[in-house]
């Protein structure tokens, strides 16, 4: 069982460059979301997408985009990567109202 | 502003013994909770969750309790096992909207043989 799988796993990037993280997920689930995790922060989610078609903004959305491109796939971009974008981001689906499942994260970090 | 809070960062508890985890939250409206499980270099994976209209929800080793009035919960873990060393997340909502969880911090688990 696959389930939640994030592209890539780790990446470096320069301020001011851009990047696309992918998500897929195989278990049919229509709530898709994107969370980052820093120290001492926990986890934040930054967008969300209740459905295919749509997204939302969640606590941090500031410096991001989002593609619910259908509904296996919710991308995440960066337009102009800054080191305060540092950080390990998670992809998480989920049925209505039921416990989201997590892929393994990408380690992002922005010199 | 923390709206769920996990004041302690790490733990450290003896194998067979029990370990007892906690999380505080300051919105009232909050009525579902859940307890995540991270192992490093992996996602955090779902463990137990509790409803506002219940006080203690259990599996296996695991239960949950809840204190309303305290705005309290507890994730306690009964006999506490090496495999059971991690991060442990608690997260809330309102209205049972899984979409939008808010996570405390987390709690680092140590169990030492």
């Amino acid at each position: 069982n696959a389930g939640v799988t994030q592209t890539p796993k780790f990446q470096v990037l320069k301020t001011g460059q851009s990047m696309t993280l992918q998500c897929a997920q195989d278990m049919n689930h229509n709530s898709m979301y994107w969370y980052r995790q820093d120290p001492g922060m926990g986890l934040r989610l930054i967008y969300y997408s209740a459905s295919e078609g749509t997204t939302d903004k969640g606590e941090v959305p500031n410096g991001y985009n989002v593609s619910r491109l259908n509904k296996r796939e919710f991308s995440l971009r960066l337009e102009s990567a800054a080191p305060s974008q540092t950080s390990v981001y998670f992809c998480a689906s989920s049925e209505r109202n039921t416990e989201a499942f997590f892929g393994q994260g990408t380690r992002l970090t922005v010199v | 502003d923390q709206q769920v809070k996990q004041n302690s960062p790490s733990l450290s508890v003896q194998e067979g013994r029990i370990s007892i985890l906690n999380c505080d939250y300051t919105n009232s409206m909050f009525d579902y909770f859940l307890w995540y499980k991270k192992y490093p270099a992996e996602g955090p994976t779902f463990l137990i969750s509790i409803s506002s209209i219940k006080d203690k929800n259990e599996d296996g080793r695991f239960t949950v309790f809840l204190n309303k009035s305290a705005k309290h919960l507890s994730l306690h873990i009964v006999p506490s096992q090496p495999g059971d060393s991690a991060v442990y997340f608690c997260a809330a909502t309102e209205s049972y909207n899984t979409d939008k969880l808010i996570f405390g911090t987390g709690t680092r688990l140590q169990v030492f043989p």
